[in-house]
């Protein structure tokens, strides 16, 4: 059965760092973008990050977290990670880890999450 | 940014259609996927590729699409199907994802 799992979300000061980890099973990890995606309290889905190989050229942020977010991963532990850096107020939410599946054809991309984890919750307050 | 646009509710009776729409330019063009959440649950893909449904997905939920408007379809809608649903689509322009804001399917 696939499955990811989050965790290390919690409590943390506006300006500051937290790292949120992601544990995948039963799928091909090494052959997979994985992805995060946010909610905020009350509202819809938000799309911040995904990554293929452990290579800086293939990973992509949302305009919100570029720059203070970064994700990585350890195929070795078939892991994925997002530090996440100076926060801020509307940074809290519950994040989800996701594979991101699909392929591209001559005329489009198929792109889509297909295993989503259960999320864990981060809250920035002082 | 690619935007795209749902409305915030819908509701129908059991037993009837329910029909949710996305909208985007030229929606026609990117492939539409939809996600189902109910609360406190994580999104489950319910429609990939337009109207491709995922292994365990219902008949009664389909996918269909025009030039400008994307549209989840689920018949003989049940009580359990009570959620909010999400569009998405890959923007190759950014080579972002993108979300709709969701809509409130009450039964």
């Amino acid at each position: 059965q696939a499955l990811v799992v989050e965790s290390g979300g919690g409590l943390v000061h506006p300006g500051g760092s937290l790292r949120l980890s992601c544990a995948a099973s039963g799928f091909a990890f090494s052959d997979s973008y994985m992805a995060w995606v946010r909610q905020a309290p009350g509202k819809g889905l938000e799309w911040i990050a995904y990554m293929w190989a452990p290579t800086s050229g293939s990973r992509k942020y949302a305009d919100s977290v570029q720059g203070r977010f970064t994700i990585s991963r350890d195929d070795t532990k078939r892991s994925v990670y997002l530090q996440m850096n100076s926060l801020r107020d509307e940074d809290t939410a519950v994040y989800f880890c996701a594979r991101r599946a699909g392929h591209c054809d001559r005329d489009a991309c198929y792109y889509y999450m297909d295993i989503w984890g259960r999320g864990t919750t981060v809250t920035v307050s002082s | 940014s690619y935007v795209l646009t749902q409305p915030p509710s819908v509701s129908v009776g059991p037993g009837e259609t329910a029909s949710l729409s996305c909208g985007g330019d030229n929606i026609g063009s990117k492939p539409v996927h939809w996600y189902q959440q109910k609360p406190g649950q994580a999104p489950v893909l319910v429609i990939y590729s337009d109207g491709r449904r995922p292994s365990g997905i219902p008949e009664r939920f389909s996918g269909s699409k025009s030039e400008n408007t994307a549209t989840l379809s689920i018949s003989r809608v049940e009580a359990g199907d009570e959620a909010d649903y999400y569009c998405q689509v890959w923007d190759r322009t950014t080579e972002h994802l993108v979300f709709g804001g969701g809509s409130k399917l009450t039964v």
